[in-house]
């Protein structure tokens, strides 16, 4: 069975632009969580969604989005680049809340 | 803010030596607690979840301890293998989060042949 892929693997943007990170849930998961890492650190949580509805948000702010398909995979989306987004993006997938969580490869986000 | 502590930040050892690491958190609003390997290049990829006090799991040479009372998890590995050197994280859920992580930083572990 395929695991969670997002795409694309890397990318590299210039500051103020837009960029939509995708990610395709293990086959029967309903939940889909992001994750942001940067150098250093734990992967930190943006966004949770379940059933095409967000279920939880992190403290990030209202430049970045999120949204769900009925198909249950995700996009995420940031608007108005800053240096400071650059970083690795983990999307994670459950069956429902409070189960494990099973991680993709990740986007790594550079903002130049 | 909730916090989730590793400790080392970083473990050289040598192939064959036993090891292990400490993940604490908060012991109020307690649901599970994750243990992840990360390997570079790679997806993390889960060890163990742990529900209840005193749960103890083990895969392979890999078992880990969780204490919720006091707020601490320990991860042991014995006889370390080169492939084994990896990131492991631990992160933290509570209640009322849907499940969503608090992870801390990571212990880095390099094991030499």
């Amino acid at each position: 069975d395929a695991g969670v892929t997002q795409s694309p693997t890397h990318l590299i943007k210039t500051r103020g632009q837009h960029v939509t990170l995708r990610c395709s849930p293990i086959s029967g998961h309903k939940s889909v969580s992001w994750y942001q890492q940067v150098l250093g650190q734990g992967p930190q949580f943006i966004f949770q969604y379940y059933e095409k509805e967000e279920r939880g948000r992190g403290n990030f702010p209202d430049r970045f989005s999120a949204r769900q398909f009925p198909n249950y995979s995700s996009e995420l989306n940031v608007n108005a680049l800053l240096l400071g987004d650059s970083a690795l993006y983990l999307c994670a997938s459950s069956s429902r809340d409070y189960n494990e969580q099973f991680f993709g490869p990740g986007t790594r986000l550079t903002v130049l | 803010i909730l916090n989730v502590e590793q400790s080392p930040q970083s473990l050289h050892v040598q192939e064959g030596d036993s090891t292990n690491f400490t993940c604490s958190f908060p012991s109020s609003n307690f649901y599970a607690l994750h243990w992840y390997r990360w390997e570079t290049a790679k997806s993390p990829e889960a060890l163990f979840v742990m529900t209840l006090n005193g749960d103890e799991k083990k895969k392979g040479r890999i078992s880990a301890t969780l204490n919720t009372k006091e707020g601490y998890s320990y991860l042991y590995i014995k006889g370390s293998q080169p492939e084994d050197s990896a990131t492991y994280l631990c992160a933290f859920g509570y209640r009322g989060s849907q499940g969503n992580l608090i992870f801390g930083k990571g212990t880095k572990l390099s094991v030499k042949p």
